[in-house]
């Protein structure tokens, strides 16, 4: 059963325009948070995290929100450039403990249009 | 370039067979976790190891192994292989494996059981 679901396999968005990713978990042991975004053929690489007693970070261009009460984040990314353009995985992490793994989603695939 | 050093990049093997994936991590960073991408799913994560010692086990099968190596580079053993083995296996590092610290992921090992 998936844990973190990521609904939509891709999203196409206008360069300038924001983008939403959205994602979805059904564990209320999930304590913390992150997204992390993958180029062909590359590793997927650290974008922005968010622990569950907050419900909103920002890092420049990128802003994770989270809705504890509905077990739902979203990532947005404003203005949207065509360098964004990859693959965004949320990933979740247990709460108690250090040594787990993370939790990731499919995936959303984010196609940034000219 | 993540820091983190995954050999070969392709493998091509028959069922049946064994392979093993290798990975160095980041200079510094003392724990590694191994990743299955198989199609259309998200990263599950198999295991992780931390200063040469076993820390966590995920969905790793009994046919898969992995160890880390005195050097802190680790391998993922992978024997009896099924065609649904097939999938992309990454590597990630981490200083101590902590909690909320950034996984740094390698670019892949692309197995293909034919």
């Amino acid at each position: 059963d998936q844990q973190v679901k990521q609904n939509s396999p891709s999203l196409s968005v206008q360069e300038g325009r924001i983008s939403i990713l959205n994602c979805d978990y059904t564990n209320s042991m999930f304590d913390y948070f992150l997204w992390y975004k993958k180029y062909p053929a590359e590793g997927p690489t650290f974008l922005i995290s968010i622990s569950s007693i907050k419900d909103k970070n920002e890092d420049g261009r990128f802003t994770v929100f989270l809705n504890k009460s509905a077990k739902h984040l979203s990532l947005h990314i404003v203005p949207s450039q065509p360098g964004d353009s990859a693959v965004y995985f949320c990933a979740a992490r247990l709460s108690g403990g250090g040594a787990d793994g993370l939790t990731f989603g499919k995936g959303t695939h984010l196609i940034i249009q000219p | 370039d993540s820091g983190v050093t995954q050999t070969p990049k392709h493998l091509i093997t028959a069922t049946g067979q064994r392979v093993t994936l290798r990975c160095s991590p980041r200079s510094g960073d003392l724990s590694v976790y191994w990743y299955q991408q198989s199609l259309d799913q998200g990263l599950q994560f198999l295991i992780q190891y931390y200063n040469g010692e076993e820390r966590a086990k995920g969905n790793i099968l009994e046919r898969f192994s992995a160890q880390q190596f005195p050097d802190l580079h680790s391998e993922l053993n992978l024997s009896s292989l099924e065609l649904g083995d097939s999938a992309l296996y990454f590597c990630a590092s981490s200083v101590t494996g902590l909690r909320d610290e950034k996984l740094f992921f390698g670019s892949g090992t692309q197995l293909s059981v034919l």
